[in-house]
């Protein structure tokens, strides 16, 4: 099946500074999705693309689904302490229920 | 709050003992899901059920079974625990099949 790599597997930033993630697949996903996960609690849905090529933003957060539908990146603006946790991509076939997820990316902010 | 609902949040098992895993949901989704999670290996797709009264094995299907005889609610049951089963334990739901999901807080299962 499809595997995910992400990388990296952690930052330890200074607050303030910005963060840069990516996901790459062996395979072409039709939706890719990015995840927060703190600790104690499940996976909440960050952004989620849907088009090669797109560029979606929500807050401080900006995601691409790259061209090759193979990969995608996720960048986070002047952080702050609460973005601390771990930050998961997934990638979708359409109309398939096999979601793969990467191994994440654990992120520390030190204020 | 409208959400996932999973219990127990956590729980010790004696290796060989069954158990039931509950997960509920009122947002009238379709589609749910059950996921492991592994350190080091991300979310690993148990089984899925696109709409009540439907299953489907996912990536790791073996030694745990579903069932959806409702739309809210999708039980995962182990039948003979084993200590490789020792995970954190994630339901979610989506609004139909290759829609994002959303997730409930896990259960938390240690076989001893």
């Amino acid at each position: 099946g499809q595997q995910l790599n992400q990388s990296p597997q952690s930052m330890f930033i200074q607050e303030g500074e910005d963060v840069s993630m990516n996901c790459t697949s062996s395979s072409i996903f039709n939706t890719w999705l990015w995840y927060k996960q703190d600790p104690g609690e499940g996976p909440v849905l960050l952004i989620a693309l849907y088009k090669a090529g797109e560029l979606t933003s929500n807050g401080r957060l900006t995601a691409q689904f790259g061209i090759t539908r193979k990969d995608s990146f996720l960048n986070i603006s002047a952080s702050i302490p609460s973005d601390v946790g771990i930050y998961f991509c997934a990638g979708q076939a359409y109309d398939n229920n096999d979601m793969r997820f990467g191994a994440g990316t654990r992120l520390t902010v030190k204020p | 709050t409208a959400g996932i609902t999973q219990a127990p949040t956590s729980q010790i098992l004696a290796a060989g003992r069954s158990m039931t895993l509950r997960c509920t949901q009122d947002m009238r989704h379709n589609a749910m899901y059950w996921y492991r999670q592994d350190l080091g290996l991300g979310l690993r797709l148990i089984h899925y059920s696109n709409t009540a009264g439907t299953t489907g094995k996912g990536e790791v299907p073996d030694g745990y079974s579903v069932s959806r005889a409702n739309t809210d609610d999708f039980p995962l049951t182990l039948a003979s625990a084993v200590p490789s089963q020792t995970s954190v334990y994630f339901c979610a739901s989506s609004i139909g099949q290759g829609q994002p999901q959303h997730f409930g807080d896990g259960t938390r299962l240690s076989i001893l």
